[in-house]
């Protein structure tokens, strides 16, 4: 298995939802990663988790929290968002300091 | 803080030219810099990683390379097809941590 998935593939929420994204590899690698991404732009840094322990967080509000429940699982748990949030966020993967695999992205709405 | 730059920021041609993308970094200190490709909506694909050791790699049609103590690398298309058309992005990991820092990326549309 050569790839990263994440679910849901869309995702449109409210402001006063609770929900969560989910991302998933069975590569091996110790290093995983969100990233946001608005229109027309590069990848925004959110986190980064090595080894399952949370090594990097780019400030990032708190209504964004983050979970790697074991070394193949990143969540990403949504609460409280506003519409500026409404974005295309990607997870990755990669062993220690090499290449990062994409996965293909859940596409947020806040209404 | 490291600054990545991609020019052109958008291309278009015909089908079957050769093309050059170009990416420009402000700190030579990095441990190795990646090309994706991204389609509309859709994730990234990685597809060339030169280490910082390293000049150029190749895959298929495609060609990289580095020159670290300028800061450039560039990425070569030979023979394009229409469905080499998408964003390229270029990104450099630096040498401490895991951070990756993204060009603005180049919008390429190869026209049949």
């Amino acid at each position: 298995d050569t790839e990263v998935t994440q679910t849901p593939k869309h995702l449109v929420m409210g402001m006063t939802n609770k929900k969560s994204l989910k991302c998933e590899q069975h590569m091996g690698h110790r290093a995983m990663y969100w990233y946001k991404q608005k229109a027309k732009k590069p990848p925004e840094l959110m986190f980064v988790y090595s080894y399952e322990k949370l090594s990097i967080n780019e400030s990032v509000p708190s209504r964004f929290s983050p979970e790697c429940p074991n070394s193949s699982l990143l969540n990403l748990h949504l609460h409280a968002l506003q519409p500026e949030d409404s974005a295309l966020y990607l997870c990755a993967s990669s062993p220690a300091g090499q290449r990062q695999f994409f996965g293909p992205g859940t596409r947020l709405t806040v209404l | 803080k490291q600054e990545v730059t991609q020019i052109p920021a958008a291309l278009s041609v015909p089908e079957g030219e050769n093309l050059v993308l170009n990416c420009s970094f402000t700190d030579s200190a990095i441990y190795n810099l990646q090309w994706f490709r991204q389609d509309p909506g859709k994730g990234l694909t990685s597809l060339l990683l030169i280490q910082s050791s390293q000049r150029e790699q190749t895959s298929g049609r495609l060609n990289a390379s580095l020159d670290k103590s300028s800061g450039r690398s560039t990425l070569y298309i030979a023979a394009s097809q229409p469905g080499d058309s998408a964003t390229y992005l270029c990104a450099v990991k630096e040498t401490s941590g895991s951070r990756l820092t993204f060009g603005e990326g180049t919008q390429l549309t190869v026209n049949p």
